[in-house]
């Protein structure tokens, strides 16, 4: 049973335009909402997070935004550029368990110039 | 500056033979995992330990092994190498305190199982 499910699977962009990754969740209890970016051949590392009591953080050009009761998160790319490029995931994580986070599946961006 | 370190980055070996994939972290994290990451399946859970002497089974554990005799170390044994164990494998390490904590993941191991 997938816990986290995470689309589109790959998503191709122009230069300046707005990438989009939705993830959905089952378990009410997740409280921590965290993304990863990783480039080829590299390890994911932590892009930026969220936790259920916001409905928007942003850093920069990446924004997350979160529907509690629809239990929906998305990460939101703004001007995305060729080194955006990525594999993105989503993930979610609850207080009181094991603080092992459940991975999305992933999306492959790729920005064309 | 504290890191994690995973060692070969690339690895050629047989069916039935005995692989471990080392991975090291000087974060001194309690809590650290090996993953396998496959197209279309994204990062699957291996195997995990919360400290020293502490293993658990992950998702697709079938066919691997983890020790944990230190903080630093914990090693991903594939007993008999099957072809469907050709993959990327991951470590990652987290300090394990709440679940606003960061996994911090090493480089890959490329592992191909002819």
């Amino acid at each position: 049973q997938q816990q986290v499910k995470q689309s589109p699977q790959s998503l191709i962009v122009q230069k300046g335009g707005i990438s989009i990754i939705n993830c959905a969740y089952e378990n009410t209890a997740f409280d921590y909402f965290p993304w990863y970016q990783q480039f080829p051949g590299k390890g994911p590392a932590l892009l930026i997070a969220i936790r259920p009591d916001v409905s928007e953080k942003k850093e920069g050009r990446f924004t997350i935004s979160f529907n509690k009761s629809a239990k929906q998160f998305s990460l939101h790319i703004m001007d995305s550029q060729p080194g955006d490029s990525a594999t993105y995931f989503c993930a979610a994580s609850l207080s009181g368990g094991s603080y092992i986070p459940t991975f999305g599946r992933g999306t492959s961006l790729i920005v064309h110039p | 500056d504290a890191e994690i370190t995973q060692s070969p980055r690339h690895k050629i070996t047989e069916t039935g033979r005995q692989v471990t994939l080392a991975c090291h972290q000087t974060w001194n994290h309690n809590n650290m995992f090996w993953y396998r990451q496959d197209l279309g399946h994204g990062l699957r859970l291996i195997h995990y330990s919360y400290g020293v002497h502490d293993t658990n089974k992950g998702e697709v554990s079938d066919g691997y092994s983890v020790s944990r005799s230190n903080t630093e170390d914990l090693p991903l044994t594939l007993e008999s190498a099957a072809s469907s164990q050709t993959s990327v494998y991951f470590c990652a390490s987290m300090r394990g305190d709440s679940s606003t904590d960061t996994q911090y993941f090493g480089p890959g191991t490329r592992l191909t199982v002819l």
